[in-house]
């Protein structure tokens, strides 16, 4: 059974960096097959896809986030991050790290999830 | 504002059937049968109930189905239970990024 789980600090401030770790267990990043993703729900709000990368380290992002997005894999740790520069309040959300197949949305496993909150 | 919209709320009495439309553009939902639905309930992770419009991934159970038609894509809920109250979301791809849809919030009555 593959699980996710998402970790890093709770709270950041405004116009620093967010930093997210995905600890993958039960299936290895680096047998491929799979896409690595980011998603996140600002409160009380619907889902963003943030973006995803692969095991070879190709990465597709959200055209939106783009210019400050940054999604790396560690298969060495069987763990995938992301780094958000230059956040806002507008960052606040649950940010959800998930697993998919075809890099289509289908995303079939989920970690719990993680709120980040923006703030001075 | 989300690119798919979807009905904010729907309810169904148990034993009964609903259907939760998304509707988007040539570009996403009419463009690809990469249509998927996501259950959500409070608090828990969103889970894949369907995916290439009207697949179910293993363990989903038969009452959900999904089709497709033009622009819109549905999710159908049959023999409605207590346990399918919860947020629905779909999600498409498109060419350059993967869209989700506002939510519909079903109420069990």
């Amino acid at each position: 059974q593959v699980q996710l789980q998402e970790s890093g600090p709770g709270l950041v401030k405004p116009s620093q960096t967010l930093s997210l770790t995905c600890t993958v267990s039960g299936g290895s990043i680096s047998s491929g097959g799979y896409y690595w993703s980011w998603i996140r729900q600002h409160p009380g709000k619907g889902l963003e896809w943030i973006g995803y990368i692969y095991y070879s380290g190709s990465t597709y992002y959200n055209p939106s986030l783009k210019s400050r997005l940054t999604i790396s894999v560690d298969t060495s740790k069987n763990q995938f991050s992301l780094k958000l520069s230059s956040v806002t309040a507008a960052d606040t959300a649950v940010y959800y790290c998930a697993r998919t197949l075809s890099g289509y949305s289908d995303f079939d496993y989920w970690g719990q999830g993680t709120l980040v909150t923006v703030s001075s | 504002q989300s690119a798919l919209t979807q009905p904010a709320s729907v309810s169904g009495s148990p034993g009964q059937s609903i259907t939760i439309s998304c509707t988007g553009t040539s570009s996403d939902v009419g463009g690809y049968n990469y249509v998927s639905w996501y259950q959500q309930h409070p608090g828990k992770a969103p889970k894949l109930m369907i995916y290439e419009v009207n697949t179910r991934p293993s363990g989903v159970s038969n009452r959900f189905s999904g089709s497709k038609s033009g622009n819109t894509a549905s999710l159908t809920i049959s023999g409605l239970q207590a346990e399918d109250e919860a947020d629905y979301y779909c999600s498409s791809y498109t060419s350059s990024t993967l869209e989700f849809g506002g939510g519909t919030k079903l109420t069990v009555l």
